[in-house]
């Protein structure tokens, strides 16, 4: 089955401490994204990578930090600096260059600060 | 800033009712546009795409896209409690980075 996992599904960090979360795809995608999402919002942007070893800050940027070594993942680390991390966070991928690139979403990892 | 707005809702209809959902968008040079299906405490999933003007149909779902009045809508017939999601939708604007924004969803609630 192709696809995209996320883990964990539920994560708790507690202040002050750096927690990674795990986006692998199997979708032969080259462009990859992660996105964040509170409670009644929409999706925000935090990094993407349209390619292996490069990626851009999205619009919420600060505090995270990304690594694309290989076409397959894309961990999301969520760093201390991040003064409110709880949310809903989602990985997705795309096909690059194309008109129409729908956008496949993992299941999501709900990250709770303690 | 590339602006999608959308009514938080949430938009309650009947059962067998037709719902409709609308996404307005700043930039004018837009080129697709796309609704998702979330439900709750799930990852979205795509209902339809559109990159022309006018209608668009897939079984019980229609996307209509108005690009002089940068409004884009879903309509969703015959609705079903298990319509009942909140949906969001995506704009890919000019600029070729093909980065989709997304507004912050219409919540839809289908009662029996």
């Amino acid at each position: 089955d192709g696809g995209i996992t996320q883990s964990p599904k539920y994560l708790f960090r507690k202040e002050g401490q750096n927690v990674t979360l795990s986006c692998e795809q199997n979708l032969n995608h080259d462009a990859m994204y992660w996105y964040r999402q509170d409670p009644g919002q929409g999706l925000r942007l935090i990094y993407y990578s349209q390619i292996v070893n490069d990626f851009q800050k999205g619009d919420i940027a600060e505090g995270y930090s990304v690594s694309r070594e290989k076409k397959e993942s894309f961990p999301l680390t969520v760093t201390s600096a991040q003064k409110n991390p709880t949310a809903f966070y989602l990985c997705a991928s795309s096909i690059e260059g194309v008109h129409t690139p729908e956008q496949f979403f993992g299941p999501g990892t709900r990250l709770t600060v303690l | 800033q590339k602006e999608v707005e959308q009514n938080s809702g949430p938009l309650s209809v009947p059962e067998g009712a037709i719902a409709s959902l609308n996404c307005t968008y700043s930039d004018r040079g837009s080129q697709s546009f796309f609704w998702y299906r979330q439900y709750s405490g799930k990852s979205p999933e795509l209902i339809m795409f559109i990159y022309s003007n006018g209608d668009k149909e897939d079984g019980r779902f229609t996307a209509q896209l108005n690009k002089a009045s940068q409004y884009v809508s879903l309509l969703i017939r015959d609705s079903q409690p298990s319509d009942s999601a909140t949906y969001l939708c995506a704009v890919i604007a000019s600029g070729g980075s093909y980065i989709p924004t997304f507004g912050r969803g219409t919540s839809l609630i289908v009662h029996p």
